[in-house]
């Protein structure tokens, strides 16, 4: 099983549409959770942190269930500029306890289409 | 402007040919680390510092030498380069005071193809 786990669609969906991803990890000792979103060819940039109790910066929303091991992200009334694929990002402290680890998804395929 | 810098953005090079590509940060970030980025696979963690003169092997480190003499630059080295070393290269740094939940700051990539 992978450490974390992305659909890795692509999702192909209209202006203005609502789409969610989902992620599971595996490790349930992991500290931290991330979205990052990543242009084609291009760094991957921060887009949220996620939170147990939600968090929400715009038309996007982030979700962490820690019971289920489960990480979701939400866009609301999406735009073309959203199309990119998104990585789910999971944070673990390394081995020798002071390291951090960054576990990323495969990422998930977005297009926003006219 | 804040930003991690990498050099060079492209580099087609012939196996066996010792490279380095160099990674610099002017946020006087502590923690600095090296991902590759392969189709099916993700991106996966070279080698990792958590301070000058400290570092410490991420999943992939075979083929791979780093060092870190100074807060702002994590040079990573090849010392014999190989085709399945062919790949898209981040560098990443934060720092190490602002809590779990501060995200990491990822340099423009470096593609380096080995022939």
């Amino acid at each position: 099983r992978k450490e974390v786990e992305q659909d890795p669609g692509p999702f192909n969906v209209p202006e203005g549409a609502t789409v969610a991803f989902n992620c599971t990890y595996s490790n349930s000792a992991s500290q931290s959770f991330f979205w990052y979103r990543q242009d084609c060819r291009k760094e991957p940039k921060l887009l949220m942190s996620v939170y147990s109790s939600g968090n929400e910066d715009g038309r996007f929303t982030a979700q962490l269930n820690r019971a289920s091991q489960y990480i979701s992200l939400l866009i609301r009334d999406s735009k073309l500029s959203d199309s990119a694929t998104y990585l789910c990002v999971v944070n673990n402290r390394g081995l020798t306890g002071g390291g951090n680890k960054l576990t990323f998804g495969t990422g998930t395929q977005l297009k926003v289409e006219l | 402007e804040a930003q991690v810098t990498q050099n060079p953005r492209y580099l087609i090079t012939v196996t066996g040919k010792k490279l380095t590509v160099t990674c610099s940060q002017n946020m006087n970030h502590e923690y600095m680390s090296w991902y590759r980025q392969d189709p099916g696979l993700g991106l996966r963690q070279i080698y990792y510092s958590m301070n000058v003169e400290v570092t410490d092997k991420g999943d992939v480190p075979e083929g791979y030498k780093v060092s870190r003499k100074e807060k702002r630059n994590f040079p990573l080295i090849l010392e014999s380069p190989s085709p399945n070393q062919t790949s898209l290269y981040f560098c990443a740094s934060r720092p190490w005071d602002r809590g779990d939940n501060y995200g990491y700051t990822f340099g423009s990539g470096t593609r380096l193809t080995v022939v």
